[in-house]
């Protein structure tokens, strides 16, 4: 059964400071790994996907890394501002039966601080 | 983007009512889920949809059915509602016809279900 795990649970920065967050994952046979944003009381907003066979995405100061065979991806964060402060979920995408299943962290709660 | 919508956003029930929550999209996606988020256990999944009438189970499917006779539609029902069920249910699509790695998935805003 895969498991994914986020490390550290919450995570509280001064704004502008460069930060990484943290994923792992016990299978590796994954289709792919997604980064969500989630906003108190909010749905989740994608932000980045790391196809299995790629090494990292890129999107405005968002760069994720995916290391598949250690079951291991980072979030890094560049200049963090106080409108990142949100929970920020990764999930990994496996294939069972006729669809597919992404299995979730429990989250890492980022605050960022003016 | 991806056009989900769900209904209703809140709703307070009583122990052993039914209750039926409603997703819908407008961008003719062939797969759905149906998940609940609770404290301390993230993200599960309750159902998915492959297509029309296409439904399997997911983790925690015990006290839920599903239905889709509609491509934009997808509901879940709580035959009889308990207090374990109160949660936040989160409706997502997943874009492309093709199970690959190229599969991300879209979530709707929630809705948020209380259980008396």
């Amino acid at each position: 059964k895969q498991e994914v795990t986020q490390i550290p649970a919450a995570l509280s920065v001064p704004e502008g400071e460069n930060l990484v967050l943290n994923c792992s994952f016990t299978d590796s046979a994954i289709y792919n790994l997604q980064w969500f944003r989630q906003d108190p009381g909010k749905g989740l907003t994608s932000l980045l996907l790391i196809q299995s066979s790629q090494r990292e995405q890129t999107s405005g100061r968002l760069n994720a890394s995916l290391d598949k065979s250690s079951g291991r991806s980072t979030l890094y964060i560049a200049a963090s501002q106080p409108g990142d402060s949100a929970t920020y979920l990764c999930a990994v995408l496996t294939v069972t039966g006729g669809g597919n299943k992404l299995t979730f962290g429990t989250g890492t709660q980022l605050k960022v601080e003016l | 983007d991806a056009g989900i919508t769900q209904s209703p956003r809140h709703k307070v029930t009583e122990t052993g009512t039914p209750v039926t929550l409603r997703c819908h999209q407008t961008e003719n996606h062939r797969y759905m889920y149906w998940y609940r988020q609770d404290p301390g256990h993230g993200l599960r999944l309750i159902h998915y949809s492959y297509g029309v009438k296409d439904t399997d189970k997911g983790e925690v499917s015990d006290g839920y059915s599903v239905s889709r006779s509609k491509t934009e539609d997808f509901l879940l029902t709580l035959e009889s509602a308990t207090s374990s069920q109160t949660s936040v249910y989160f409706c997502a699509i997943s874009r492309g016809q093709v199970i690959s790695s190229y599969n991300e998935q879209f979530f709707g805003p929630g809705t948020r279900l209380t259980v008396l």
